[in-house]
């Protein structure tokens, strides 16, 4: 299995910054995945983002709001712009293993104030 | 709206009692099946997964999902739950050609 590691671990931002989360995987990967979970909630799929193309976005989400970068196969940004309180939320990232298997970063817990 | 559902928000149980998750989706096509679990302050792992034949299938620490087609379930199983088997879990579930969808979670917790 992948091994994922995502920065940082948690922020507070103050509403109306950004923060870009970082995701580092320990092998190349095509398919990579951002996840939002809401306090006491399931996930919720932003996007998926491969090497080499746009990020394509779920029902919801938006590009301007949630840009994405995704400059190789092992790495990956997801930037919260313009934060609100309502953004407040664990942001996962997650990567396929080639055998239709996510497998899911620690985390990084968003508190917005 | 094709969905995930699972049974139950919140199961509390105690030691050695036997534990089933219920997990129902609406996909009717071929789907690609898993539970994860969260453990307080850890990462979702993966516990289990259901791809295709044997509809009984094994994960780690003694769980196991049986996948019934007919009526569109992946409920999880544990003949005798510990109290280390306290956190939220998953199911998941992969339509071909699709992505993931998650149901609300089930936390469970069990008591010493």
């Amino acid at each position: 299995s992948a091994v994922i590691s995502q920065k940082p671990s948690r922020d507070i931002c103050q509403r109306g910054t950004s923060l870009t989360i970082q995701c580092q995987v320990d092998s190349q990967v095509t398919m990579m995945f951002w996840y939002r979970q809401q306090p006491g909630q399931s996930l919720t799929l932003i996007a998926t983002a491969n090497q080499g193309s746009e990020a394509t976005y779920e029902s919801g989400f938006v590009i301007d709001k949630f840009p994405i970068s995704r400059p190789n196969l092992t790495f990956s940004t997801l930037t919260v712009s313009n934060m609100s309180p309502e953004d407040s939320s664990i942001y996962l990232c997650s990567v396929d293993s080639g055998h239709a298997e996510q497998y899911f970063g620690p985390g990084t817990r968003l508190t917005v104030t | 709206a094709q969905s995930v559902s699972q049974h139950n928000h919140h199961v509390i149980l105690s030691e050695a009692a036997s534990l089933e998750l219920g997990c129902n989706y609406s996909y009717g096509g071929t789907v690609n099946l898993f539970w994860y679990v969260q453990y307080p302050g850890q990462h979702l792992q993966l516990l289990l997964k259901y791809f295709s034949g044997d509809p009984l299938v094994k994960g780690i620490k003694g769980f196991e999902a049986e996948f019934i087609k007919s009526k569109f379930s992946f409920n999880l199983r544990k003949p005798s739950v510990q109290w280390s088997d306290t956190a939220e879990y998953f199911c998941a579930v992969n339509p071909y050609g699709q992505n993931f969808v998650f149901g609300p979670g089930t936390r469970l917790s069990v008591l010493p």
